[in-house]
């Protein structure tokens, strides 16, 4: 069956860097898109960045400027996604998700199936 | 980028009513629209996508509706275990999604 397994919980002091893996099984890699998606507490979801079947990352630039890095190993089936100069407000939860279909089908840009979500504390 | 309003913000009701949920988008999304249910301390989980079509294993009362900017997902006889809140998420421009109604007990 597909699996998301994410990193354990992290606590960053402000200015720091943090990086989340998510480690996937149960499917083909490198023919869905992974996403992520983070939900500060007690808030609703936000979408963070995106890694096409080729490698190829979107962030969502508007909102993260180039504070967001979204990357892949295809040799264990894991994706990363790194967030830099943090600030309290990046408190959340962050949680990778795969793709509904893969790359062939007409049906995706949905998230489905999610991992457990990664808590990352942001304090001095 | 697309906003996406839902409402009401909270939604009290029984079990056994209905409920209706509403999603508007700041502008066309076509019918490139999903929900999501979110329980306390777990991940969403996929209910409707493409703004009409179940996901593998969604009991048939839930549905969606809409198209364009105007979407509703309708729950037609409430259970327990739907109390929850609902988001919906948008695929027309990259993806974004609305700020979520609580579904409670009344």
């Amino acid at each position: 069956q597909v699996q998301l397994v994410q990193s354990g919980a992290e606590v960053k002091e402000p200015g720091a860097s943090v990086k989340v893996s998510c480690k996937t099984s149960g499917y083909t890699f490198t023919n869905y898109f992974m996403h992520w998606v983070r939900q500060a507490p007690g808030q609703g979801l936000e979408w963070l960045g995106t890694i096409n079947p080729s490698g190829v990352s979107t962030t969502n630039a508007q909102k993260f400027r180039e504070r967001v890095t979204v990357t892949r190993d295809t040799s264990t089936s894991t994706v990363y996604i790194e967030l830099r100069s943090l600030r309290s407000d990046d408190t959340a939860v962050y949680y990778c998700a795969r793709d509904v279909a893969d790359y062939r089908s007409p049906t995706g840009g949905y998230f489905d199936p999610w991992g457990q979500g990664t808590l990352v504390t942001v304090s001095s | 980028e697309i906003v996406l309003t839902q409402s009401p913000a909270t939604l009290s009701l029984s079990p056994g009513e209905r409920a209706t949920l509403s999603c508007r988008a700041s502008q066309s999304v076509s019918t490139y629209l999903a929900w999501y249910q979110q329980k306390p301390g777990q991940a969403p989980r996929l209910l409707i996508y493409d703004a009409s079509s179940r996901a593998t294993g969604i009991p048939a009362r839930f549905s969606g509706s809409g198209s364009g900017t105007d979407f509703t997902l309708t729950i037609s006889h409430l259970e327990p275990e739907d109390f929850a809140v609902y988001y919906c998420q948008q695929r027309n421009n990259w993806y974004s999604f609305g700020q979520g109604t609580k579904l409670e007990i009344k």
